[in-house]
């Protein structure tokens, strides 16, 4: 069945240590996201890739990085994490970026999250 | 700025019995869609239904239906016949001119034996 995969489900770290958390996909979509998510509030959008093209959030922190090698991969990046970074992290795929017109080609399939605990 | 509301924190239902969840949204838009959204304790987000604004009819998929009424606004989702799997918490979406699927706050539904 074709699926977002998220690794690992649950990752444990240390104040101030760099900490990668990946995603792939086998939809052969165009477009990846990655969300923050923080008890009983809604996901928040980090960035997401069009392609290869990059589109960061304007309240993205600068700790938060991304990379999409290629079109089935991509890679959130915390450079030093802080306890405020501990959440899940949800990855997500569209055949097509959100636009004004809210087709359903943009419709958004997430992995089962990331669980990031900063000790 | 786009806005999606969701006044119902918490609610309730029996099973076996019909629930619905409320959705309002804010926008000038034209064209626009709304996406429904399941996530349980697990914390995965699965889609649920999606409805365009020209189409025709109400949106439906399997026990899942949308009570799409274009001129309040309003996209509210029915489940019919809940189960216990239905407990979890329900977002309404829409991307709209932020470029951005915009969410509301979030139901948190609990089926009850």
């Amino acid at each position: 069945d074709a699926m977002v995969i998220q690794n690992p489900r649950y990752q444990v770290t240390q104040f101030g240590k760099p900490v990668t958390l990946s995603c792939s996909q086998t939809l052969n979509h165009n477009v990846m996201y990655w969300y923050q998510q923080k008890s009983s509030q809604a996901p928040k959008l980090l960035f997401h890739y069009y392609d290869k093209d990059f589109n960061n959030e304007a309240d993205t922190p600068d700790n938060f990085q991304s990379r999409r090698p290629n079109t089935s991969f991509c890679f959130l990046d915390i450079r030093s994490p802080g306890l405020g970074d501990a959440a899940m992290y949800l990855c997500a795929t569209s055949r097509d970026p959100p636009s004004v017109y809210g087709t359903s080609s943009e419709t958004q399939y997430f992995g089962p999250g990331t669980r990031l605990l900063v000790l | 700025a786009q806005k999606i509301t969701q006044t119902q924190p918490g609610m309730f239902v029996q099973e076996k019995e019909a629930v619905t969840l409320d959705c309002t949204y804010d926008t000038s838009d034209p064209s626009y869609g709304l996406f429904w959204y399941k996530q349980p304790s697990s914390g995965e987000m699965i889609f649920l239904i999606y409805q365009g604004s020209y189409d025709q009819q109400n949106a439906t998929e399997g026990r899942y239906s949308l009570n799409f009424q274009k001129a309040r606004k309003s996209a509210n989702l029915v489940i019919s016949a809940s189960q216990l799997g239905d407990s979890a918490m329900y977002f309404c979406a829409n991307p709209g001119s932020a470029r951005q699927l915009t969410f509301g706050s979030g139901t948190q539904l609990t089926v009850l034996p």
